[in-house]
């Protein structure tokens, strides 16, 4: 069956303190691996997409990784406004839909 | 360019009662599709719409219906509302409904059942 697990579900972080978000997957044939950062009561934002092991983005203080069986989330010295959730989710080509992680909510204290 | 929009932003209901959202997507995408998130089971597919036909649909029971029109907006409707359907309702849009294409979601609909 498809899955997506990310992990830890929660992390608290002193500002400038770096760390990494986990995602690990198991899906027949990924088509994209999509990250996402959800504030409370709002929509998901897009971060990146990574379509295949090897690859690399950065945005600001973030950099998507990707592997064949997990993307990781790497943050950067982060500030305070980096809290919130941050959502993982795959498409395959075995299912037609997206699938979501349960998300990692991160704090980051000033 | 503006991004997806949903309307309303807060519902409050009763159960028994039907809802109707809304949802326009980016202009020029012609896919949108729903999920329904609540803090124990995250983020669930309900539908997918692209050129106005349901391409895929998630595991919701019927009362959970959808439509998609021909400038691309969509709507999804609930009938007989539970109190267990009190969630956060979103919609994305993509671009067409390439599994490779990014998602982009509106704010949502937060509906209350009472």
């Amino acid at each position: 069956e498809d899955q997506v697990t990310q992990s830890p579900e929660a992390l608290r972080l002193q500002e400038g303190e770096s760390s990494s978000l986990n995602c690990s997957y198991t899906v027949s044939g990924l088509r994209g691996l999509f990250w996402y950062r959800q504030d409370p009561g709002k929509g998901p934002e897009f971060l990146f997409t990574l379509y295949s092991a090897g690859e690399e983005k950065e945005k600001e203080r973030l950099k998507a990784t990707l592997t064949k069986k997990e993307s990781f989330l790497h943050i950067t010295a982060p500030k305070p406004e980096d809290s919130a959730t941050y959502l993982c989710a795959v498409h395959g080509t075995g299912f037609q839909k997206l699938v979501f992680g349960t998300g990692t909510r991160l704090l980051v204290s000033p | 360019k503006a991004g997806v929009t949903q309307t309303p932003r807060y519902l409050i209901k009763t159960r028994g009662q039907q809802v109707t959202l809304s949802c326009s997507p980016i202009s020029g995408h012609r896919s949108v599709s729903w999920y329904q998130q609540t803090p124990g089971q995250g983020l669930q597919f309900l539908f997918e719409y692209f050129s106005e036909t349901q391409r895929n649909k998630g595991n919701f029971p019927g009362r959970f219906s959808g439509r998609q029109f021909s400038n691309s907006r969509s709507e999804m409707n609930v009938s007989t509302l539970e109190l267990g359907d009190s969630a956060l309702y979103l919609c994305a849009s993509s671009l067409t409904a390439s599994s490779t294409d990014t998602q982009y979601f509106g704010p949502g609909t937060r509906l209350t059942v009472l």
